[in-house]
């Protein structure tokens, strides 16, 4: 079955440390991946994606992420935290199989301490 | 900036009631979504819309859920009678190209609570 893993339910960072937030996938063919972000109440806002080309892609908010084939990964970063990005962040993919159906990651908790 | 309205935010529900959750798409897109999320559980594709017919859905989108266009704004979604597990969150989104290359702009969600 395809899937998205997000195995960390919690990342703590202290501000201004770099942080990684760590997705990885199983689905076929060649998908295409994204981020999304959740704050308290609201909807999910799209961060970043990957389609196609250079494997470190950047986002709003400072966000980046680095995309790896042959480890199926697609890894959430920032060089600088920030006490304001706290939220809740979702790894999504759509298998190249599907034209319109996104498969999620259960999301992480993204902790920034002053 | 342009932003997908749902409504209402928290409706609550006796079981077998009809429910219907509506949305308003950003007004220039042309595809349109519902998710779900249980309560502690990932994110669940339900369907996707796109010029007035199901263009994909999953199997959770059985016949008691319908899903329509009425007047061109709204999009909404029709769940005939009710059971506990629909309870959730349910999240309507829409893209302006359905290649799937473009990323989805989500509402703020409808929460179903079904007592």
């Amino acid at each position: 079955a395809q899937s998205v893993a997000q195995p960390e339910d919690q990342v703590n960072v202290a501000e201004g440390n770099p942080l990684t937030v760590k997705c990885t996938y199983s689905v076929s063919g060649n998908p295409y991946l994204f981020w999304y972000v959740q704050y308290p109440n609201r909807g999910l806002q799209f961060l970043l994606k990957y389609i196609t080309g250079d494997n470190l892609v950047k986002g709003s908010y400072g966000f980046e992420a680095e995309f790896n084939k042959s480890q199926t990964s697609f890894h959430l970063k920032k060089p600088s935290a920030l006490v304001s990005d706290s939220a809740l962040y979702f790894c999504a993919v759509r298998p190249s199989d599907s034209n319109y159906q996104l498969i999620w990651g259960a999301g992480t908790k993204l902790i920034i301490k002053p | 900036e342009p932003e997908v309205t749902q409504t209402p935010s928290h409706q609550v529900t006796q079981m077998g009631q009809e429910v219907i959750l509506r949305c308003v798409p950003i007004s220039n897109h042309l595809y349109f979504y519902w998710y779900r999320q249980i309560l502690g559980q990932k994110v669940e594709f339900l369907v996707s819309f796109y010029n007035n017919e199901i263009s994909e859905k999953s199997e959770i989108f059985d016949d008691q859920f319908s899903v329509e266009r009425p007047d061109g704004s709204n999009f909404t979604l029709k769940i005939r009678s009710t059971k506990l597990e629909d309870s959730a969150m349910y999240f309507c989104a829409s893209t302006l190209t359905g290649r799937g290359t473009g990323e989805l702009f989500f509402g703020e969600g409808s929460r179903l609570t079904v007592l």
